[in-house]
């Protein structure tokens, strides 16, 4: 079973420009889950998409943070503008189910350093 | 506020060593908790997950134990190996909320040889 792809793996740019991230969950997996993880803190969750519709987006900077999940598959995260407290490691996840009642698969990260 | 709190922050060991790793949580009504491991540059990764009747569960030598009076609950590791070191966060879910969950900011382990 292939896991959770992300793209790309690190990212550099400057302040004020923009970076977009894709996504693609399991195969079968409803629930999609972007995260955001700084050093030496646990996963914050950003974005829970239920197939294609928001499910909790309370934690996402909406000014500066956009998340699409077109067709219920993959996922976009973008960021614009973006500030030097957004670096850090963006994780996505999915799941059979939503939240706690299964579990989360998750990526291998895009690593964001803006300078 | 549900928060989970792990102690402690940061862990050296010797190989062949045991350690034990701790996670209070807040967290009601309780779910589920889960403990992950985070190699260095990767996605964490589910190793063990426990509802309200269970108190322990085995993963090789990784065991994990929950106290749900007490809101508590540890990972314990056995006769550690160079491949253990890495990040190991503790994650409770709520049954209310859509079952959403708290992460804890995790221990880092380090396995000396």
């Amino acid at each position: 079973e292939a896991g959770v792809a992300q793209s790309p793996r690190y990212k550099i740019i400057e302040k004020r420009q923009s970076v977009a991230f894709w996504c693609n969950p399991i195969s079968g997996h409803a629930t999609l889950y972007w995260y955001q993880q700084i050093l030496g803190q646990g996963p914050k969750l950003l974005i829970q998409f239920q197939n294609n519709g928001v499910v909790d987006d309370s934690q996402l900077p909406k000014d500066r943070f956009s998340a699409e999940r077109l067709k219920g598959v993959d996922s976009t995260l973008k960021i614009q503008p973006a500030k030097l407290e957004d670096s850090a490691v963006y994780l996505c996840a999915s799941s059979l189910r939503g939240q706690g009642a299964s579990q989360q698969y998750f990526g291998p990260g895009t690593r964001l350093t803006v300078t | 506020k549900n928060q989970v709190e792990q102690s402690p922050q940061s862990l050296i060991i010797l190989e062949g060593k045991n350690c034990t790793l701790q996670c209070n949580y807040t967290v009601s009504p309780f779910s589920n908790l889960r403990w992950y491991k985070q190699d260095t540059g990767r996605g964490p990764v589910s190793l063990t997950i426990m509802t309200f009747s269970e108190n322990t569960k085995s993963n090789g030598r990784y065991t994990a134990t929950l106290d749900a009076d007490t809101k508590q609950s540890s990972l314990h590791i056995t006769a550690s190996q160079l491949s253990d070191s890495a990040s190991y966060i503790c994650v409770v879910s709520g049954s209310t909320n859509a079952g959403k969950s708290t992460f804890g900011d995790g221990t880092t382990l380090t396995v000396k040889p």
